[in-house]
């Protein structure tokens, strides 16, 4: 099965700063059957289900701003927030849909500073 | 569109078994193109899958649960269902019913967990 770890638990950036969280797979999850890592970005507010922000690592869905950004490949990965609002304090995970038994980052969680 | 919402006891005893339904509105468990997942969330805790389903059978665990789940479709009522047997206060959690649903572009496919159920909280206590 594959482990997906996230760093850091928790951090606290100022309004309009940027946000930069790390999620590291045990394996890779890059198909090279045609070369996309099968990683995906979900936000979590509180009471709420997740929302899927990126899959394939980088592909941000619709609606979904553009201060959100996502990179990495094969087993490192990042999501970037670059300009933190208030709005985007929430709970925030990687999950990984490579292997048919899926698994997620135990969740890093977002503040203002 | 779809819609999942999920149906069980909120509390269970230590060492019996916890059984979950979800039933699906909006469309069809058997159009294909969809995985149908348990996922849980314990208190203030992260998310962990539990399992998934295809409407032809088709079923994968999570490793560390998979010697207690069982997981189930049944088409005609257009609902799966969820079982974790010798439950502990560490299966304490709010559980999630999810559609999986792939689509494809130029070949290429991705998944992503949408709808979710409203979640139901599941109690193991004495």
């Amino acid at each position: 099965d594959i482990v997906m770890t996230q760093s850091p638990d928790s951090l606290a950036v100022s309004l309009g700063e940027r946000a930069t969280i790390n999620c590291k797979s045990s394996q890779s999850v890059l198909l090279s059957s045609n070369n996309k890592n099968y990683l995906s970005w979900y936000q979590q507010k509180p009471g709420q289900p997740p929302k899927l922000l990126i899959h394939w690592a980088s592909t941000r869905e619709s609606g979904v701003p553009d201060r959100f950004s996502g990179s990495g490949s094969g087993t490192d990965f990042t999501l970037t927030i670059s300009s933190l609002q208030a709005e985007d304090v929430a709970v925030y995970y990687c999950q990984q849909y490579a292997s048919t038994a899926r698994s997620f980052g135990q969740g890093t969680k977002v503040e203002i500073k | 569109q779809v819609q999942l919402q999920e149906s069980g006891p909120g509390l269970v005893k230590p060492s019996q078994t916890l059984s979950l339904t979800c039933i699906v509105s909006g469309g069809s468990i058997s159009s294909g193109g969809s995985y149908w997942s348990w996922i849980r969330q314990p208190p203030g805790k992260g998310l962990e899958w539990i399992a998934y389903i295809y409407y032809s059978g088709s079923t994968s665990y999570n490793p560390s649960l998979k010697s207690r789940v069982t997981i189930s479709v049944d088409t005609s009522k257009n609902q799966f269902s969820l079982e974790l047997s010798s439950v502990t206060a560490a299966d304490t959690a709010v559980y999630y019913c999810v559609r999986e649903e792939w689509s494809c572009a130029n070949g290429v496919c991705s998944g992503q967990f949408d709808p979710w159920g409203q979640g139901t909280l599941v109690t193991v206590s004495s």
